[in-house]
């Protein structure tokens, strides 16, 4: 597609439930990148795709987050037992290589209530 | 890792004027340095990177320097427009083998008419 696409736009769950976030990256590119934003904060890293491999999940929070890229394209974030601090926009961002600038979607607004 | 700082206060600018924004990072000097746009509700938009060889980058009406001594980065906007508001972030490589991005929090620019 022409950018990245994230699905849904705005997602509310009760505490405890379970979710998942779509990204759907632009095409060929290799890398993608989920991050996390509070408001008023800098997106913050969760985790890094090279292909269909997570290259680097030092950033998730804990073992209720996990994401997969089976096929080396969308890749889908999935939280388990969501709490309320895990409300967030959710970003995903994809990038031809490492170290070149990011192409960001609109981000998942993730309200646990 | 990586710590950066930046205005946290709304900076305020006459339109027409230079914007400056700074951007100063602690512990490591990375291999680059990347700048966003990010407007309300919406991903980030990728504007410029520069390399740690590189004093100085434009595009258009925007420049970016870079300061390993310093461990700063300014960004300029020159000839401001109201259509410039956004919040501006920096980001770095996180370092310490973690392929993501730290990103700072971003300063609010106001270009008032």
């Amino acid at each position: 597609g022409a950018g990245v696409s994230q699905t849904p736009s705005n997602k509310v769950t009760e505490k405890g439930k379970y979710v998942e976030l779509r990204c759907d990256p632009i095409s060929g590119h290799t890398a993608l990148y989920w991050y996390r934003q509070s408001l008023g904060q800098g997106p913050e890293f969760l985790i890094y795709f090279q292909g269909t491999g997570a290259a680097d999940d030092s950033g998730l929070p804990n073992d209720r987050f996990f994401a997969v890229r089976p096929e080396g394209s969308v890749s889908t974030l999935k939280i388990q037992r969501t709490e309320r601090g895990d409300s967030a926009v959710y970003l995903c961002a994809s990038s031809p290589q490492t170290g070149a600038g990011y192409t960001f979607g609109s981000g998942t607004r993730l309200t646990v209530v | 890792s990586q710590k950066i700082e930046q205005n946290s206060e709304a900076l305020n600018i006459q339109e027409g004027k230079t914007a400056t924004l700074t951007c100063n990072y602690t512990n490591y000097s990375p291999a680059y340095l990347q700048w966003y746009r990010q407007d309300p509700g919406r991903g980030p938009v990728f504007l410029l990177l520069i390399r740690e060889n590189e004093k100085e980058k434009r595009k258009e009406r925007l420049k970016v320097t870079f300061d390993t001594t310093l461990k700063q980065s300014l960004f300029h906007i020159t000839a401001s427009q109201p259509a410039d508001s956004a919040t501006y972030l920096c980001a770095l490589p996180s370092g310490g083998g973690a392929d993501g991005l730290t990103f700072g929090k971003g300063t609010h620019l106001i270009i008032q008419p």
